[in-house]
């Protein structure tokens, strides 16, 4: 969703389901999508990438589906973990991998349930 | 070693004080970032060098002044601030790949956050 004021899309999950957090990005020449997770006070933490000759990566308890038709990608965590809870952002760039600049989405905070 | 260290973690300055930002990376990264990030806000980015050239400023202005001394370092100088910059400074170092097709993830460091008085 598109976050209002200074408020942050949210998620929230109970432990143990899964969980699928939604971006859109916005340009189409991007090849190179990141997700990261940001926890209170901390830096962004890199989770996985993808590179814009794929549609699907997966990782460890963590999968990135990139649609390039719409412009849409998400992040999917298995088996969601109180750990888990912080604030998830996309981010984009166009370089092949050379400095460039990330983009970033407006992230979405994701709560886990006991 | 993944560590992007940055120093100092809090900072308060009056608009007229002069102070930096320091952050250093030994991982090798011939790439380092800037971003700028405001409270529930993303990062926004404001400089990128690449082997140790300023390759890319989105426009910031002049007050900050960044400087990369050598491959492992990445300074940021303020000067005559104002209260709408304060937020957190986070750097960020990658491998420089261009035209390849390695990995290229940036790591952040832990940030500096900033408050102008």
């Amino acid at each position: 969703g598109e976050s209002v004021g200074l408020h942050l899309p949210t998620l929230s999950v109970q432990e143990g389901d899964n969980s699928i957090i939604n971006c859109a990005y916005s340009n189409s020449a991007s090849d190179y999508f990141i997700w990261y997770k940001q926890e209170s006070g901390k830096g962004p933490q890199f989770i996985i990438d993808i590179r814009s000759n794929m549609d699907k990566r997966q990782g460890q308890r963590v999968t990135v589906l990139l649609n390039k038709t719409v412009k849409h990608l998400s992040l999917q965590i298995a088996a969601t973990q109180p750990g888990d809870s912080a604030v998830y952002f996309c981010a984009e760039s166009y370089s092949g991998g050379g400095a460039d600049g990330l983009t970033f989405g407006k992230g979405t905070h994701l709560i886990i349930q006991p | 070693d993944t560590e992007v260290t940055q120093t100092p973690k809090h900072l308060v300055m009056g608009m007229t004080n002069k102070k930096s930002l320091k952050c250093e990376q030994h991982m090798g990264h011939r790439a380092m970032y800037w971003y700028k990030q405001k409270a529930k806000k993303p990062p926004e980015l404001m400089f990128v060098y690449s082997y140790e050239k300023l390759s890319i400023n989105e426009s910031v202005p002049s007050r900050f002044s960044p400087e990369c001394p050598n491959s492992s370092l990445l300074n940021l100088h303020l000067h005559a601030l104002q209260p709408e910059d304060s937020a957190l400074y986070l750097c960020a170092s990658s491998q420089d790949l261009s035209g390849t097709s390695g990995e290229a993830e940036q790591y952040f460091g832990p940030g500096t956050r900033l408050t102008v008085t």
